[in-house]
């Protein structure tokens, strides 16, 4: 089968790091991504990890084992409009080249002054 | 381009209604999918068009709804004889099969169904 858990929420204070972890268990793994969700909006594009270890991208990094099944989102320099929830997704082609995405339930952040 | 189009935005039904939905896809991204989402969770798939061959269907995907990509270029979803659990955001999304952008799935703002 396939599951991905995250935790449901995190608060942190703006200027600060917050790291959110994600472990999944699937078949067909090709590459697991993250996605910024605000309230009300389509998810967005953050991150994507197909080997193993840490991608960086300005304020956010992201990284991969594949070996246990983990993930973390690193985010720097925290600012009031991270405030959102973060989807961990992994890409399942165990169906065939579907390249669909599995999602966890996402991580909702509440970046305090 | 602006980007990944879904109307409406928003459509309350009243239960045993039909409904379809349409998304635009960003131009030339062969690959089109259909997620669900419900409060306080993730995205759930629902099916996938390469073109205009739907690929796969989730097990979600009840016989009271079907997808559409008759051109490969835009793409309907029908829900037919709605039911109160049906209320959720429709997400569509595309991604190119090849170049810069190939492992990004592009996600639309949603339609919103609420079912009454």
């Amino acid at each position: 089968g396939q599951n991905i858990d995250q935790p449901t929420e995190m608060t942190a204070t703006e200027g600060a790091i917050v790291q959110i972890n994600c472990t999944y268990q699937t078949s067909g793994f090709n590459g697991l991504f993250w996605y910024q969700q605000h309230a009300g909006e389509a998810p967005t594009f953050l991150s994507y990890n197909v080997l193993d270890g840490l991608e960086e991208k300005g304020r956010f990094s992201s990284f991969l084992s594949r070996s246990k099944g983990y993930s973390y989102l690193l985010l720097k320099e925290l600012q009031m409009k991270d405030s959102a929830s973060y989807l961990c997704a992994v890409r399942d082609q165990s169906g065939g080249a579907t390249n669909k995405l599995i999602f966890g339930t996402g991580t909702l952040l509440a970046v305090q002054p | 381009d602006t980007g990944v189009s879904q109307d409406p935005r928003h459509k309350i039904t009243k239960r045993g209604q039909n409904v379809t939905f349409r998304c635009d896809p960003i131009s030339e991204h062969n690959r089109l999918y259909w997620y669900r989402q419900t409060l306080g969770q993730g995205p759930e798939f629902l099916t996938y068009f390469q073109n205009e061959a739907q690929l796969e269907k989730s097990r979600l995907l009840s016989d009271r709804f079907s997808a559409e990509r008759p051109k490969g270029s835009f793409s309907t979803l029908e829900i037919q004889r709605t039911e109160q659990g049906d209320s959720a955001m429709y997400l569509c999304a595309s991604s190119p099969t090849s170049g810069r952008f190939y492992n990004e799935q592009f996600f639309g703002p949603g339609t919103r169904l609420t079912v009454l």
